[in-house]
């Protein structure tokens, strides 16, 4: 079964505005990462946040954290164009194999 | 280093055929994952290796499936005989040590059983 759940499915955007995305997972985990897929290419991995951690930042994107909630999030600020991909989410627990949920499709237009 | 390389890209064959994927890690990083992808199902893990040997293939859907990896350079997904149901992007990834590294993908392989 899919440990992380993408909400929203879809989401549609105008060049500049922020996008969120949000994850929610079912069990403890060790860590949790975002991955970035482009139409017709591999998924990108672009952050991971630990168990122990509650924010992270990379460049334009800020990940969260909340173990009590189960639930991570994803925020891109200043969207561009080229920001229009897919986004995953994985967990990885014991196992240390990663979990994938069905990501959120996000359209930036320019 | 060219990241993770899979071959075919693209792979178009007939129902009960055998289709073999290729797939060469990146130098040095002792775990790779074999994934499928659908619209309907996500993103699934088939197989994933450790140090060339399979750890777990619960994933793989059915005896028509298997894997193998020869040498820490090489690893190859064979589907024998093919059904149109198997068609889906099938990626391969892998991670230097497991828990915590991320997981590098190589580009897929578009398979299409007609």
């Amino acid at each position: 079964s899919q440990q992380g759940e993408e909400d929203p499915q879809a989401l549609s955007i105008q060049e500049g505005e922020n996008a969120t995305m949000n994850c929610s997972y079912k069990t403890s985990i060790n860590n949790l990462q975002w991955y970035r897929q482009n139409s017709g290419r591999g998924l990108v991995h672009l952050i991971l946040i630990r168990s122990n951690e509650r924010e992270k930042h990379s460049g334009r994107l800020r990940v969260t954290l909340d173990t009590s909630k189960k639930s991570s999030s994803l925020l891109i600020t200043a969207s561009r164009a080229a920001d229009t991909a897919s986004y995953f989410c994985a967990t990885e627990r014991g196992s240390y194999i990663p979990t994938f949920g069905r990501g959120t499709s996000l359209i930036v237009h320019p | 280093d060219a990241g993770v390389i899979q071959s075919p890209r693209h792979e178009v064959t007939e129902m009960g055929q055998e289709v073999t994927l290729r797939c060469k890690p990146i130098s040095g990083h002792d775990y790779l994952f074999w994934y499928r992808q659908t619209m309907m199902r996500g993103l699934e893990l088939l197989i994933y290796f450790n140090n060339n040997v399979p750890i777990d293939d619960s994933g793989m859907p059915e005896d028509r499936f298997s894997a193998k990896m020869p040498n820490a350079s090489f690893s190859t997904l064979k589907i024998q005989p093919s059904e149109p149901r198997d068609s889906a992007v099938y990626f391969c990834a892998s991670s230097p040590r497991g828990e915590g590294y991320g997981y590098t993908f190589g580009s897929g392989t578009r398979l299409t059983v007609v």
